[in-house]
């Protein structure tokens, strides 16, 4: 069963504008959460993390929002950039695990 | 640093054939590897995790025989697709890490096998 869910495929967005990317996830023991970032013929490589004791982590122009009582968090991208575009995966774990639990993804395309 | 290799990137294969695909850390030791496969429009799924000189341990509902995991050094671990078929068809990637923590996990750029 998926324990994180991307409902968005894709995300289309002008560039200068934000980008709010979405993740849901089911499992109550997840307590550390992280975006990856994907080019195409690249593997996923680490953004942003947020741990479950904060609601909100910034790094420049990506900030990651938590909400445990929703089981939801989002990625917020802002301003987007044409070199923004790629696919953007949400994944969870016990901070006491490495097992990650990834969602589908979401394709961000910037336009200029 | 911490770049992970994945050799071959994409392979073509006959219904029956087995199929071995290679996940190199290049600058870095890894203690733990990982590998997972992600079918279309659906998430990376962990299959198994490698520890350097000790067996796999596979998720539920991943064939072991089938998915045979080798983790022979620090810097290499081996994933072969036994009697492969065309439902194995699928990408799969590997990560490395080389400390503790989830964010320390790097990944490969990912193979991409298809099964006739």
């Amino acid at each position: 069963d998926q324990q994180v869910k991307q409902n968005s495929p894709s995300l289309s967005v002008q560039e200068g504008r934000i980008s709010i990317l979405n993740c849901d996830y089911t499992n109550s023991m997840f307590d550390y959460f992280l975006w990856y970032k994907k080019y195409p013929a690249e593997g996923p490589t680490f953004l942003i993390s947020i741990s479950s004791i904060k609601d909100k982590n910034e790094d420049g122009r990506f900030t990651v929002f938590l909400n445990k009582s929703a089981k939801h968090l989002s990625l917020h991208i802002v301003p987007s950039q044409p070199g923004d575009s790629a696919v953007y995966f949400c994944a969870a774990t016990a901070i006491n695990d490495y097992k990650l639990s990834f969602g589908a993804g979401t394709t961000v395309t910037v336009r200029a | 640093g911490a770049v992970v290799s994945q050799h071959p990137s994409r392979v073509i294969c006959k219904s029956g054939t087995s199929v071995k695909i290679e996940c190199r850390s290049l600058d870095f030791q890894a203690t733990t590897m990982f590998w997972y496969r992600q079918f279309p429009k659906q998430s990376l799924m962990l299959m198994a995790t490698s520890n350097e000189g000790s067996k796999a341990t596979y998720e539920q509902g991943v064939e072991k025989d089938k998915f045979l995991i080798n983790h022979a050094s620090l810097t290499l671990s081996t994933l072969t697709v036994t009697s492969a078929h065309p439902e194995d068809s699928s990408f799969y990637i590997c990560s490395a890490s080389r400390a503790p923590g989830p964010e320390t996990q790097y990944f490969g750029p990912g193979t991409r096998l298809l099964v006739l």
